[in-house]
């Protein structure tokens, strides 16, 4: 069972640079999400996609770029890499349902560590 | 947008029960409530959910206000592989808001 599988899970930059995150889930699941997390801290989503053709903001989404490319696949841009964005980033998906209110658990991948320099 | 609070850290010894308490002041009508764990260098995983009603599973029990207003996730007999950072989420619409967490320590 491969569920949600992110691309790389290493990575280094130098500060400008750009880069696309990948991120794949096989569960038909409806809804994606990027999530950062920093050294210590806890997970702030960039980015979201509740349906495919659908991408919305947010909390932290100054400086990144997304793409849901189709049901399966949802991607993260770095245009213009800086030392900021170094981090620890989650891609996730679940599938929603309508059950007296949204429900669905999320399913996270591994997670892919960015480093710019 | 954070709608939980929760405490930075707890610690408990092995074999004993924890409870993890969630503050979810605002929560409305429609919003599950979620319990992620989290390892060492890894994603989060899935713990438990419930709407009204106290749930249990395999990995853990929830407790839900009457209100709603708060939760608490319990741990009947910590192990030390328990140790993670547990965090509660509110998911009534798709942005899901993840909070700051508890860091649970267990000591052998």
């Amino acid at each position: 069972n491969a569920g949600v599988t992110q691309t790389p899970k290493f990575q280094v930059l130098k500060t400008g640079q750009s880069m696309t995150l990948q991120c794949a889930q096989d569960m038909n699941h409806n809804s994606m999400y990027w999530y950062r997390q920093d050294p210590g801290m806890g997970l702030r989503l960039i980015y979201y996609s509740a349906s495919e053709g659908t991408t919305d903001k947010g909390e932290v989404p100054n400086g990144y770029n997304v793409s849901r490319l189709n049901k399966r696949e949802f991607s993260l841009r770095l245009e213009s890499a800086a030392p900021s964005q170094t981090s620890v980033y989650f891609c996730a998906s679940r599938k929603t349902v309508w059950d007296r209110g949204k429900a669905g658990e999320l399913f996270f991948g591994e997670g892919s560590r960015l480093t710019v320099l | 947008d954070a709608k939980t609070t929760q405490p930075n850290s707890m610690e408990s010894n092995e074999e004993e029960p924890v409870h993890l308490p969630c503050n979810h002041s605002t929560i409305s009508g429609t919003d599950y409530i979620h319990w992620y764990r989290q390892l060492p260098s890894q994603g989060p995983e899935y713990v438990i959910h419930g709407l009204t009603s106290n749930v249990n599973n395999r990995m853990a029990s929830l407790a839900i206000a009457e209100d709603r207003k708060s939760s608490t996730l319990i741990l009947h007999r910590a192990t030390l592989r328990d140790a993670a950072v547990y965090y509660c989420i509110l998911t009534g619409t798709d942005k899901l808001i993840f909070g700051t967490g508890t860091r649970l320590q267990v000591f052998p």
